[in-house]
This record gives C-alpha cells, structure tokens and sequence, in this order.
C-alpha cells in the first residue's frame, strides 16, 4: 500500500491564482482530512470527510472548497490563492473505528 | 471548546536521559488522545493513542505516554532518549466525528 499520497509536493502560485491540491489514499479509509500547518501555531482543520458525497467545515475553511466523489480522493482547492494561505498542507484519512490518522508528506505552497 | 496545550516550545535533553513532553487537554466527554512526530520536511507519524483502559499506553520507538483525568495530561514519556529521537512532537485531541485538535507543538532536542 501507497497510504495517503499528496501531489504536488510543492507549488509557487501568484495571488489570484487558482489550484487543486490532489490526495489519494488506497487503504479504504472511510475518513479524510485536510489541515495547514503553520510554525507556532500546529496543524489547523481545514476540511473533512466521513465518507464520499460527505464533507464539512473544519476550524479554517474560508478560501477552499473540497469534495468527496470517490472513498479513494479527497482534492482541496484554492479558489483565489492569497499570501495567508502560504504553508504546508497534509492530507489524513483514517477508518471509524482505528482513531489514528495517517497523513501523506506534505505540500509546500507559497503564494506569491 | 476542544484545545491541546503544550506548554514549552522546545525541550532538550541529553543522550541517555529520560525525556518528557507534556500535554494537556481540554475536550468534552470522554477523550481520545494521540501523539505524532515530525521529522524535517516530513509528514505526521503516529506514535501511541489513549481511547480507553490502561492509563499507560505504549507505542513506537520505546516511546510511551500517561493518561491522568484528573489533570487533564496526557504526557509523552521515553526513559531514555536517542539523538535520532530529536523532531517535532504533537499532541492531538479527536472530538465530533472527524476532528483533530493539535497543540502547537515541541522540538525535542536531544544532545550527544
């Protein structure tokens, strides 16, 4: 098994841009997530899933949109990339049952 | 509201010595408990969990942590530490359905 893959590992984007932000997992995991990472500040909930055609808000939601199609996808969009959403980007997902999260490597963006 | 306190930014430690990591939390009902490690330019990994029972969980790398109720911690503990052990430390606390809170996290660093 892969686990979570994320794609791109890093992205330079100018305001006003636009991007998808990919995250697959092949581990059958019921529950996805997105969070930023920020240093001082640990790992903030973006958005989440419990399963797909489900999603909900996390604690920072504004600027990103996401969707569920699939068990297996889980893409974070940024609609209009502004320099606050410069940071590093993980995707988890995890079963309902297990509690623990596993969570890809990363994207590094920068807005410019 | 649900929260994760760590309350030292970086935590050092010589070779051979016991290390601590603390954590405390603050959630509603009855708490789920993870810690995760970082290393550079990498993503989470799980280290141990607390769902219920024995108030002293063990997990990976001869890590291990201890649950107290009524003080609300939830501690990371290793008796003796390892120069590779040097990384980035997270505590984090499940709530709702599919919500991780994370504390801002410590930088273990431990000296030759």
């Amino acid at each position: 098994n892969a686990g979570v893959t994320q794609t791109p590992k890093f992205q330079v984007l100018k305001t006003g841009q636009s991007m998808t932000l990919q995250c697959a997992q092949d581990m059958n995991h019921e529950y996805m997530s997105w969070y930023r990472q920020d240093p001082g500040m640990g790992l903030r909930l973006i958005h989440y899933s419990v399963g797909a055609g489900i999603t909900d808000q996390g604690e920072v939601p504004n600027g990103y949109n996401v969707s569920r199609s699939t068990t297996e996808d889980f893409p974070l969009r940024l609609l209009s990339a502004a320099p606050s959403q410069t940071s590093v980007y993980f995707c988890a997902s995890r079963t309902s049952s297990g509690k623990e999260a596993f969570f890809g490597q990363g994207t590094r963006l920068t807005v410019v | 509201a649900q929260s994760v306190a760590q309350p030292e930014d970086q935590v050092n430690v010589a070779e051979g010595n016991p290390l601590t990591v603390k954590c405390t939390y603050s959630v509603s009902g009855n708490p789920y408990l993870f810690w995760y490690v970082q290393y550079p330019n990498r993503g989470l990994q799980f280290l141990l969990k607390y769902i219920t029972g024995d108030n002293l969980v063990k997990g990976s790398y001869g890590f291990e942590a201890e649950f107290n109720k009524s003080q609300t911690s939830f501690h990371l503990k290793k008796p003796s530490a390892l120069v590779s052990d040097s990384a980035l430390y997270f505590c984090a606390v499940l709530y709702g359905s599919n919500r991780l809170a994370f504390g801002k996290g410590n930088q273990v660093v431990v000296i030759p």
